[in-house]
């Protein structure tokens, strides 16, 4: 079936350790999404890609990265993660949204922890 | 900036009865999408109804319709004949024509009751 992955569903990093988390699609579609979700709250997007094209949230902290390195992969690197970095984080992906209105798909989630 | 509204932080329901989740949010924009998202406890979000705002036209999808008033901004899900199933945070969330970015809601807690 045709879906989006996330590895691994569960992190744990120490911290100041870098750590990356992983997100790929068999969808095909041209945008990527992370999202930050804490603890009861909504998702926050922090960061996009429109194919090849990175389009940064105002207020994602320097500390997050991402990387598109083909269609069916995204990354996210969180340089130096603080205690305050423990969350769930979500990809999303969807086709071209110039269209109208297409539905993002979400990937199940990794949940990190920060010791 | 848009914002998204939801008044319930948490609603419950006895099996086979009918719940209402409102949402109200906020634009000076024509052309928008609203979304309602589910996400049950560790598990992925999927979508649940979206609406155009240029339909008129409520949407629906089986057991789920919206009443969406556009003057008044408002987005409400309807859950008819509550499944166990059913239970899950539920998000609204807004999409500006032509832009990527989801504004969401911060969620609806929705408990089925047997």
């Amino acid at each position: 079936d045709a879906m989006v992955i996330q590895n691994p569903r569960y992190q744990v990093t120490q911290f100041g350790k870098p750590v990356t988390l992983s997100c790929s699609q068999t969808l095909n579609h041209n945008v990527m999404y992370w999202y930050q979700q804490k603890s009861s709250q909504a998702p926050k997007l922090l960061f996009h890609y429109y194919d090849k094209d990175f389009n940064n949230e105002a207020d994602t902290p320097d500390n997050f990265q991402s990387r598109r390195p083909n269609t069916s992969f995204c990354f996210l690197d969180i340089r130096s993660p603080g205690l305050g970095d423990a969350a769930m984080y979500l990809c999303a992906t969807s086709r071209d949204p110039s269209g109208r209105g297409h539905t993002q798909y979400f990937g199940p989630g990794t949940r990190l922890t920060v010791l | 900036a848009q914002t998204v509204t939801q008044s319930q932080p948490e609603m419950s329901v006895q099996e086979a009865e009918t719940v209402t989740l409102s949402c109200t949010y906020d634009t000076s924009e024509s052309d928008y999408y609203l979304f309602w998202y589910k996400q049950p406890p560790s598990r992925q979000m999927i979508l649940v109804i979206r609406q155009e705002a240029y339909k008129q036209q409520n949407a629906t999808e089986n057991r789920f319709s919206v009443n969406f008033q556009k003057a008044a901004k408002s987005f409400s899900l309807k859950i008819s004949d509550s499944q166990l199933g059913d239970a899950a945070m539920y998000f609204c969330a807004y999409r500006e024509g032509g832009s990527e970015k989801l504004v969401f809601g911060k969620g609806t807690k929705l408990t089925v009751n047997p």
